[in-house]
């Protein structure tokens, strides 16, 4: 079975300083992971994916997220914080071996930067 | 090419109404699914579908309908609304199920409040 967790409901950051919001998952399967994002009152949009090929996935708008196997780990960072980054991100792992559809989410991290 | 797109953007109901959410893509992808999203909770499946004329439950399927009758359309039926259903609902679609690294398109959502 795949689930994912999300280590930090809320992170908060001031302006220029680095962001990490940390994901675990768990898959019996090679993994693929998702980060998404979604800003206040609007829909998600995708971040990045990681499907098995380079290991640190780069991303829109400066972010990145490296795949760690040994540590079942899929931290989504950047290395300077913009205002306009303050959202909510997902982590999600595509469900290759159940029923229930095809995506499972992460309960959300909420992203705050200060100026 | 629009996309995702979702009618009402907001819809205010009284308990015991019924109404239908109403999700189009003209990407031609086969997947389509609904979500709802609460505080804290990420976002979690309702129901979705593989194809025209097939679908299937997903976690949270109790007290929504949907049908599939052609590629493009993907209602959701609130057949007797409840407090409970207050929520914030995305559509997605997706070319196929469970492609490696298959990237989901998200509608922009319609915020339900049910009296």
């Amino acid at each position: 079975a795949q689930s994912v967790t999300q280590l930090d409901s809320h992170v908060s950051v001031s302006e220029g300083t680095p962001v990490l919001l940390r994901c675990n998952y768990s898959s019996s399967y090679s993994p693929s992971l998702f980060w998404y994002v979604q800003h206040p009152n609007k829909g998600l949009q995708l971040l990045l994916k990681y499907t098995s090929a380079a290991t640190l996935v780069k991303g829109i708008n400066g972010f990145e997220a490296e795949f760690k196997k040994s540590e079942t780990s899929f931290h989504l960072t950047k290395p300077s914080a913009h205002m306009s980054d303050a959202a909510e991100y997902f982590c999600v792992v595509m469900n290759y071996g159940g029923s229930q559809g095809n995506l499972i989410f992460g309960k959300g991290t909420k992203l705050s930067v200060k100026p | 090419n629009a996309g995702v797109t979702q009618t009402p953007k907001f819809q205010v109901l009284k308990t015991g109404q019924s109404m239908t959410l109403q999700c189009a893509q003209d990407m031609n992808h086969e997947y389509m699914s609904w979500y709802r999203q609460d505080p804290g909770m990420g976002l979690r499946l309702i129901h979705y579908s593989v194809g025209a004329g097939i679908t299937d439950q997903g976690e949270v399927p109790n007290g929504y309908n949907v049908s599939r009758s052609t590629t493009e359309d993907f209602p959701l039926r609130l057949l007797s609304a409840a407090p409970s259903q207050t929520s914030v609902y995305f559509c997605a679609s997706s070319r196929e199920a469970r492609g490696v690294g298959e990237t989901q398109y998200f509608g922009p959502g319609t915020r339900l409040l049910v009296l």
